[in-house]
């Protein structure tokens, strides 16, 4: 994997429903991996951030896991809430020649409907 | 704490006029803050690094004569788009790592300026 991949690319879920996305990154210089949640017309709200292999962060009802080996991010919702619509981003830190620097993937966009 | 603000929100210019897009840390000292672009459907796409007080570090592709960064402060950085051209229509986004922050510390982002030029 050369790029920061997200999957699904959006999802509709009920109000109540448990839901998870995939990111997906270069295991290669890996540095660290953030999950931002980003509403419509407002700033990129940092959720997590991920440094060391088996990872685990939780707030509140979201939580996130780390596979550097394998190069991929978990982030789960549980009893999803409309409030939680929203896109989420993940981003990796690569180490580059030029330093260090986040790669963003493109997003999942998350509906939650009542 | 740690808020980002970024003005103007959206801008509308006639092509061949200079944009400036500011971007300020409200409540902490950012000694570095980045400029990254959307496009619609594509992910954001780093432009270039502004460090305080010194030149700012362009990503490959990026003109910067065409886009001028200044970091004069802890908390400002501008991003000047000069002579836009439709094709620089987009998003434009900043952020700010704290100061003493390690490197893969939390950016923490404005809410962007929506450019589109005539």
């Amino acid at each position: 994997i050369l790029n920061v991949e997200q999957s699904p690319q959006s999802l509709h879920v009920q109000e109540g429903d448990s839901t998870n996305f995939t990111c997906s990154f270069p295991s290669s210089n890996f540095y660290a991996l953030h999950w931002y949640r980003w509403e419509t017309a407002k700033s990129p709200e940092a959720l997590f951030v991920m440094t060391l292999n088996g990872d685990e962060k939780k707030k509140g009802r979201i939580s996130a896991t780390l596979n550097t080996k394998e190069g991929y991010s978990y982030l789960y919702i549980k009893g999803s809430q409309p409030e939680d619509s929203a896109t989420y981003l993940c981003a990796s830190n690569i180490l580059t020649g030029g330093g260090n620097k986040l790669t963003f993937g493109t997003g999942t966009q998350l509906k939650v409907e009542l | 704490g740690a808020v980002v603000s970024q003005h103007p929100s959206r801008v509308i210019c006639k092509s061949g006029t200079s944009v400036k897009i500011e971007c300020r840390s409200l409540d902490f000292q950012a000694t570095t803050m980045f400029w990254y672009r959307q496009f619609p459907k594509q992910s954001l796409m780093l432009m270039a690094t502004s460090n305080e007080g010194s030149k700012a570090t362009y990503e490959q592709g990026v003109e910067k004569d065409k886009f001028l960064i200044n970091h004069a402060s802890l908390t400002l950085s501008t991003l000047t788009v000069t002579s836009a051209h439709p094709e620089d229509s987009s998003f434009y986004i900043c952020s700010a790592r704290e100061a003493l922050a390690d490197l893969w510390e939390t950016q923490y982002f404005g809410p962007g300026t929506r450019l589109l030029v005539l």
